[in-house]
């Protein structure tokens, strides 16, 4: 159980255009869900917060017109990468945190996607 | 500020144990986790600790916390190379959202 999906796992698209990832928790329901971004050899930096129902929570330095989160269900958060330029080329990566035990340990991490913007 | 912080590269021979150090500042974290993630993929959970134990053991992995001195250890008995990877340490930050704040993550390198 707890398992959190990602779609795509791979993107290559053209500087200029917009890419949506999705992030979905398969047998759980959850209110919370977090994006991050990797660069190679680096580590998890998070970029926002995403509560069903409500706008998400910017961490300070990331654009919120450029990165657009959405939290439209318990169980799909999507995150939209707007005009992307190469320097947004990254591994995204979702987690989520089942709903009614967020005091709890728990958070569920996806499989990360790798976005390529040429 | 919250800051989880850790050396970067850990070389041991296949057999012995490695031992993994990291430090955090939030003293309010709630649950300090190790997770490991192999190349191109994501993250895997290996373990975690509530902040009012000292000590968690689960097969060949061992967690020591020293909350005094905000100190987060992962030690893995009879290394093999299959434990190869990349190693983050992550506190559960107090208040908010309780967002996980990660560390720049150890580099394990196993060799025969």
């Amino acid at each position: 159980g707890a398992v959190v999906s990602q779609h795509p796992s791979r993107v290559i698209c053209k500087s200029g255009t917009s890419v949506k990832i999705e992030c979905r928790s398969l047998d759980f329901q959850a209110t919370t869900m977090f994006w991050y971004r990797q660069f190679p050899k680096q580590s998890l930096m998070l970029m926002a917060t995403s509560n069903e129902g409500s706008k998400a929570t910017y961490e300070q330095g990331v654009e919120k017109d450029k990165f657009l989160i959405n939290h439209a269900s318990l169980t799909l958060s999507t995150l939209t990468v707007t005009s992307a330029h190469p320097e947004d080329s990254s591994f995204y990566i979702c987690s989520a945190r089942p709903f009614g035990r967020e005091n709890s340990y728990e958070q569920y991490f996806g499989p990360g996607t790798r976005l390529t913007v040429t | 500020g919250e800051d989880v912080e850790q050396s970067l590269f850990l070389s041991v021979r296949e057999g012995d144990s490695s031992v993994i150090n990291c430090t955090y500042t939030d003293s309010s974290s709630t649950y300090l986790y190790w997770y490991k993630q192999e190349p191109g993929a994501g993250l895997q959970l290996l373990t975690y600790i509530f902040s009012n134990m000292d000590m968690k053991q689960d097969q060949r992995l061992t967690v020591l916390l020293n909350k005094k001195d905000k100190h987060l250890s992962l030690r893995i008995a009879d290394t093999q190379t299959g434990d190869s990877a990349i190693y983050f340490c992550a506190e559960r930050a107090s208040g908010g959202y309780n967002k996980l704040i990660f560390g720049a993550g150890t580099r394990l390198a196993v060799h025969p």
